[in-house]
C-alpha cells in the first residue's frame, strides 16, 4: 500500500516552456503532498507543502508565480514549471502523508526535467 | 535554524558493520528519519525515531538520543547493493509535517 506514482518521469523541454508534472496517491487519500527539487549530489529541498483544495505554502526563496502548484483532489497535485530555464534542470519528486498528525511520507518516483 | 550534519561520503567492505552518524541542531522536533536512496531513483523509507533508544530492522538499525541531538544508522553485514546515499531527516512538531533533510552520505560497498 501506500503507493505514489508521478508522470512523467522524464522530460526535456525547451527554454520558455513550461512543464507539468503530475503527482498522484494510487491507493491512498493524501491529505498533503510535499515537492522537492534536488540537484546533483545534493539532498531534497523542499519547494512547497501543498493540501487539497487549499493554496499551497511556499518555500522561503521558491518563487511562487514560477512554480505553480495545484492540489485538486486528494489523489492528484501537479507541480508547473513555467517559463522554464536550464537552471531549472533537476530531478523534481513529490512524497504524500497519509493523514494528518502522521509525519510518513510516502515518495514519488521523480521527475527528471532538462531544460535545454 | 534548521541544521543537520551528516559525514559526505563512508566507504566500507562487503559483509562489515558501518554506522552513519546524524547531528541535528533543530527546533520542535518530532522524531527523525532515514531514507535510502540510490542514484536517479527516490528515496525509500528505513526508519522514523521518536524516542530515545535503539530500534532494530534486520540488518538496518536506528539510534537516537534527543538530549545529545544525535542519530546513527547501523548496516550489518553490508552487501554490495547497500551502496547507496542515505539521508537523515528531521521531522518537525506540526501539523504540516515537514521535514529538513541532510545532505545525505554517499556509502559505497567495496568488495
Amino acid at each position: 500500500g501506500a503507493v505514489v506514482s508521478q508522470h512523467p518521469s522524464w522530460v526535456i523541454c525547451k527554454s520558455g516552456t513550461s512543464v507539468k508534472i503530475e503527482c498522484r496517491s494510487l491507493d491512498f487519500q493524501a491529505t498533503t503532498m510535499f515537492w522537492y527539487r534536488q540537484f546533483p549530489k545534493q539532498s531534497l529541498m523542499l519547494m512547497a507543502t501543498s493540501n487539497e483544495g487549499s493554496k499551497a505554502t511556499y518555500e522561503q526563496g521558491v518563487e511562487k508565480d514560477k512554480f505553480l502548484i495545484n492540489h485538486a483532489s486528494l489523489t492528484l497535485s501537479t507541480l508547473t514549471v513555467t517559463s522554464a530555464h536550464p537552471e531549472d534542470s533537476s530531478f523534481y519528486i513529490c512524497s504524500a502523508r497519509t493523514r494528518r498528525g502522521s509525519y510518513e511520507q510516502y515518495f514519488g518516483p521523480g521527475t527528471r526535467l532538462t531544460v535545454t | 535554524g534548521q541544521n543537520i550534519d551528516q559525514p559526505t561520503e563512508m566507504t566500507a567492505t562487503e559483509g562489515a558493520i558501518v554506522q552513519i552518524n546524524c547531528t541535528y541542531q533543530t527546533s520542535g522536533f518530532n522524531g527523525l528519519f532515514w531514507y535510502q536512496q540510490h542514484a536517479g531513483e527516490a528515496p525509500t523509507f528505513l526508519s522514523y525515531n521518536v524516542l530515545d533508544g535503539l530500534e532494530e530492522k534486520g540488518r538496518f538499525s536506528s539510534f537516537l538520543s534527543r538530549s545529545k541531538g544525535y542519530s546513527y544508522l547501523l548496516l550489518k553485514e553490508l552487501q554490495m547493493k547497500d551502496s547507496a546515499s542515505y539521508l537523515c531527516a528531521v521531522a518537525f512538531n506540526t501539523n504540516a509535517g515537514k521535514s529538513t533533510f541532510g545532505d545525505g552520505t554517499t556509502l559505497t560497498v567495496k568488495p
